[in-house]
Order: structure tokens, then sequence, then C-alpha cells
């Protein structure tokens, strides 16, 4: 079975402040691990995607993530958050099959 | 970059009655998905379709659901009788290949059920 964690429900940043959004995955499997953001009002975005190959991950708008099997994780994070990257991110998991399970979602805050 | 359109954005009804979701998938991907947010929850899978049929659904995914895609472009989820709780953001998604690719979604339909 399969199953990701999103340890924080809400972070809050200040613009120009890294920021790092927490994400633990179990899977039976090597798994496809992904980010997507949510921005209000809209449909869910991919940032970044590992599949196996590097296990340092960059996507778009700065953002990047690093796969480490030994801890299960999946880390998002971003160097300095800019006041358009508050929105909900979702950590997202497939270890085979066509059912891709999400995190719960973490909503980013960033304050000027 | 090319997009998955969902119509409508956001659709009321009454209990009981018969809901058609509708999605044009991004035209030469092969795979389609429905996934469902209720409010405050997490994102759900209900069903992904490929070559005509169902390749996987959820145990959400019950009788009271069907999907079809009717005409080569559209991807339609309906719901026969709606229920209070069918009430979310329904999401349509479509891939190139299986979920291990890149998934593209739509914005999504609001439904809500009175």
């Amino acid at each position: 079975a399969q199953s990701v964690t999103q340890l924080d429900s809400h972070v809050s940043v200040s613009e120009g402040t890294p920021v790092l959004l927490r994400c633990n995955y179990s899977s039976s499997y090597s798994p496809s691990l992904f980010w997507y953001v949510q921005h209000p009002n809209k449909g869910l975005q991919l940032l970044l995607k590992y599949t196996s190959a590097a296990t340092l991950v960059k996507g778009i708008n700065g953002f990047e993530a690093e796969f480490k099997k030994s801890e299960t994780s999946f880390h998002l994070t971003k160097p300095s958050a800019h006041m358009s990257d508050a929105a909900e991110y979702f950590c997202v998991v497939n270890a085979g099959g066509f059912k891709t399970i999400f995190g719960a979602g973490t909503r980013l805050f960033v304050k000027a | 970059e090319p997009e998955v359109t969902q119509t409508p954005s956001h659709q009321v009804t009454q209990m009981g009655q018969e809901v058609i979701l509708r999605c044009v998938p991004i035209s030469n991907h092969l795979y389609f998905y429905w996934y469902r947010q209720i409010l405050g929850q997490k994102v759900e899978f209900l069903v992904s379709f490929y070559n005509n049929e169902i390749s996987e659904k959820s145990e959400i995914f019950d009788d009271q659901f069907s999907v079809e895609r009717p005409d080569g472009s559209n991807f339609t989820l309906k719901i026969r009788s709606t229920k209070l709780e069918d009430s979310a953001m329904y999401f349509c998604a479509s891939s190139e290949g299986t979920a291990n690719e890149k998934l593209f979604f739509g914005s999504g339909t609001q439904l809500s059920v009175l």
C-alpha cells in the first residue's frame, strides 16, 4: 500500500526567506513523486516530478525537491519566497497503476 | 501550453438529480482521470479511463457514477442521483502515458448539491 503525509497543514514565511514544505511517503515499490500547486480558483499545476532519475529535481518557479529514500521524504524547497507563491501545495505519490494518491495539502502564506 | 478544459465551472443541482460534468482532455492524450476534492479534505482519485474503458476505480466510484468518452474529444462524468455528500470540486486530468507521466489537470467544476 502507498500513502503520503504532508507534515504541515499551514506554513507561513516572509517574502524573500526560504520555503520548506515537508512530505513523507510510504510505498511498497519505487514510487514516482510529484508536487502540484493550486492557486485560488485555479486547477492543479505540476511543479516537478521524480521518477527514479536524479534525486534532486528542479521544477518551475524556482522550486526544487530532493528524493531521500533512506528518510522516505520528498521535501519541497525554494530559496526565496515571493508573494505569488502563496497557494496550496500537494505532494503526490504513484507506485504503479493508475491510482495516484494526494497528500492533504500544505497552505503556504507569504507575508510582505 | 495545452490545457484540459472543464465545463461548467460551477454547477448547482437538487438532491436526486442527475448531473453531467464535462471535460475536454488534451488532444493527443490517451489516459483520462477524474478526481474530487470535498471542501477541506484531500484530493481523491475516482476513476481512470483508457482505450474506451475504465482501467481503475476507487471505492468512491460506485454505481451512481459513470464515465464516457462519447465523441473522441469529450470525457464526461455522470452522477445519476446526486446526494448532498457529492458536493465537491471535481477535477478532470489527462496524460499521454500512465500516471507516472505528467498529469494535466483542468480548473475543476464546483458541484453544489442542495
